[in-house]
């Protein structure tokens, strides 16, 4: 069983701090990963992606990702009350469509 | 770009009678779309992956003869729940693959209320 794990949380940082969201994952062999965020009553909408290890940057968006760790997080700068919101850690599958996603970790931004 | 539609984007219907949903990708062809569905406070539950012009691929413990899933075009795909009770009213999602970059792209789901 293919699986992505999260810290559900919540996490709570204030207002301005860097926001520090973390995930592992089972299939060594996945070549691609995704970063969503979703609202609550929304959707998921996507945040980034990544596909080799390193960093990716994207605003205040930092994708990091360690495959020999099996290790993905994302980091938020100058994190705002409307960064709040359930951060989804999602892996494609090896050989197949499917992505799997993570239970995702709650975030809350204090203003 | 990659955007996704749903319709209609809330149901409420009662019990036994059958809700169709609609997902569209509106400016990318989808050959893969997925169903998902998520109960309050819960995870995503992938239902089924749906592909253009083959049938679709049901996960483990969803009834696929309950949740009828049609991949008719490139752009649309339906998911028809039949005979809905309410313990079918749940939020649904799909999604569409954009190729280009293997990214999943959500639609902005339905709400199902069966009474």
């Amino acid at each position: 069983q293919k699986e992505v794990e999260q810290n559900s949380g919540p996490l709570s940082v204030p207002e301005g701090a860097i926001a520090s969201l973390n995930c592992t994952y089972s299939d060594r062999g996945s070549q691609s990963f995704f970063w969503y965020r979703q609202y609550s009553g929304k959707s998921p909408e996507l945040i980034m992606f990544i596909y080799s290890n390193g960093d990716k940057e994207d605003g205040r968006f930092t994708a990091q990702l360690n495959k020999a760790s099996q290790y993905v997080s994302l980091l938020i700068r100058d994190s705002q009350p409307s960064d709040s919101a359930t951060y989804l850690c999602a892996v494609k599958e090896t050989g197949g469509f499917k992505t799997i996603f993570g239970a995702g970790t709650r975030l809350f931004v204090k203003a | 770009g990659a955007v996704v539609s749903q319709h209609p984007s809330w149901v409420i219907c009662k019990s036994g009678t059958s809700v169709k949903i609609e997902c569209r990708s509106l400016d990318f062809q989808a050959t893969t779309m997925f169903w998902y569905r998520q109960f309050p406070k819960q995870s995503l539950m992938l239902m089924a992956t749906s592909n253009e012009g083959s049938k679709a691929t049901y996960e483990q413990g969803v009834e696929k003869d309950k949740f009828l899933i049609n991949h008719a075009s490139l752009t649309l795909s339906t998911l028809t729940v039949t005979s809905a009770h309410p313990e079918d009213s749940s939020f649904y999602i799909c999604s569409a693959r954009y190729v280009d970059t293997d990214t999943q792209y959500f639609g902005p789901g339905t709400r199902l209320t069966v009474l």
